[in-house]
């Protein structure tokens, strides 16, 4: 069965600080890879995501994401991080030989920035 | 517009009760999810669902169990509730079971309390 790790539970950053979020994933086949942020109180929003293509994938609010097939890796990045960006981070994957279509989720990642 | 709407969101209730969550999404998708996050933020699939073929994820009690008046809609029936079902539920969608290059978009949660 896929599985989906992130490193980092809890992550403290000033603002102005760079933001890099590690994802390592289990399954060798064909993925989709999800980044999905959850602000406090809120639901999951999708950050950006990688179908195919260029490895690097721009997403909203200055995110980025870089898929290394070799390493299982999609990492999150943000050059800058603001406040507004404290939330609770997932990556996410769907396999190609997942019955169902089913996301297959990290544990979570929860950032807070200080101002 | 709201693409993926539940109710209620929230909803509290006493152990041994039955109760149900409603999913309706406007996006004009044939497949919908539910997802349960537990208190630690660990979101797992429970069950996939379009109108030809329900997969379960095989670790979902049989006292839940889905219901879909038509495509639009996929209510999440639970049974005989106990505490440990207290979580936050999250109902998504998609067009396709199948795996594709696209994008699951989710509801707002329904944060489900059993004392």
């Amino acid at each position: 069965a896929q599985s989906v790790s992130q490193h980092n539970h809890h992550v403290i950053l000033s603002e102005a600080a760079s933001l890099e979020l590690g994802c390592n994933y289990s399954y060798g086949g064909t993925v989709n890879l999800f980044w999905y942020v959850q602000y406090p109180g809120q639901h999951l929003q999708l950050l950006l995501k990688y179908f195919s293509g260029d490895p690097l994938v721009k997403g909203i609010k200055g995110f980025e994401a870089e898929f290394i097939k070799s390493k299982f890796s999609f990492n999150l990045r943000k050059p800058s991080v603001q406040w507004s960006d404290t939330a609770e981070y997932f990556c996410a994957v769907n396999a190609a030989n997942n019955a169902g279509n089913m996301l297959t989720f990290g544990g979570g990642t929860r950032l807070m920035v200080k101002p | 517009d709201t693409a993926v709407s539940q109710t209620p969101k929230y909803l509290v209730t006493q152990m041994g009760n039955d109760k149900s969550i409603k999913c309706e999404q406007n996006l004009g998708h044939d497949t919908m999810y539910w997802y349960k996050q537990d208190s630690k933020k660990f979101l797992k699939i429970m069950f996939s669902y379009n109108n030809k073929e329900l997969i379960i994820n095989e670790t979902v009690p049989n006292r839940f169990s889905p219901k879909s008046p038509d495509k639009a809609h996929l209510n999440l029936h639970i049974n005989s509730l106990e505490l440990g079902d207290s979580a936050v539920y999250f109902c998504a969608s998609s067009q396709f079971l199948e795996w594709t290059e696209e994008t699951q978009y989710f509801g707002p949660g329904t944060r489900l309390l059993v004392l």
